[in-house]
């Protein structure tokens, strides 16, 4: 079975604080992607990685940069939390075709305050 | 431009209940559609997956169709249990060359009551 972790399933941060989340997975996957999941608007891609050191942005990059040092971990960063990154964060992987399904982890509640 | 609209956005139904969910969308080109299920506090999970050829699928209590000319699918559940309590997720994905892009709907919150 595929595995995603992410570090952390709950955080509160203060305004100003820089945020990293971490995503793991365990199945040799290529794509790795970051969406946030807020009520009423659905899951939006931030960004996405299709290899090692390699990224793209997704639909709402902004505020948001990510890091893919190794093929198994994609992190995400918020150099300055701001309160309306308050949200859902969910990584998500795929085996090598970019439309292939997606595997999610549990999710990142992240609280900024 | 690119859109998935799920209907209803929120049902309730009694244990043991059938219900259909709907997902129309309006996307171009069409790769592929997916359903997933979305827990409280969990990532999705797959729950089927159907190219422009297939018109149904079937995973357990899951029936999924899927009518390319009037670009709808839906999504039916037999003899819900309340562990089907749960957001249900279209996921639309359109091919640009090689890569790709993801649209998802909006979901659909189900409860089921005992």
């Amino acid at each position: 079975d595929v595995k995603v972790t992410q570090s952390s399933r709950y955080l509160v941060k203060r305004t100003g604080e820089k945020v990293f989340l971490e995503c793991v997975q365990d199945m040799d996957h290529e794509n790795m992607f970051w969406y946030r999941q807020d009520p009423g608007l659905g899951l939006r891609l931030i960004y996405f990685s299709y290899d090692v050191k390699m990224k793209e942005k997704g639909d709402i990059p902004e505020g948001y940069s990510v890091s893919r040092e190794k093929k198994e971990r994609f992190s995400l960063i918020l150099e300055s939390a701001s309160t309306n990154q308050t949200s859902m964060y969910l990584c998500a992987s795929s085996k090598t075709d970019f439309l292939e399904t997606q595997y999610f982890g549990p999710g990142t509640r992240l609280l900024v305050l | 431009k690119n859109q998935v609209e799920q209907s209803p956005q929120s049902l309730i139904i009694l244990e043991g209940k059938n219900c259909t969910l709907q997902c129309n969308y309006t996307v171009s080109p069409f790769s592929n559609l997916r359903w997933y299920k979305q827990d409280t506090g969990r990532g999705p999970v797959s729950l089927t997956i159907m190219t422009f050829s297939e018109n149904t699928k079937s995973n357990g209590r899951y029936t999924a169709t899927l009518d390319a000319d009037t670009k709808q699918s839906s999504l039916h559940i037999t003899a819900s249990q309340l562990s089907d309590s749960a957001s249900y997720i279209c996921v639309v994905s359109v091919r640009r060359g090689s890569q790709g892009n993801l649209i998802f709907g909006k979901g659909t919150k189900l409860s089921v009551k005992p």
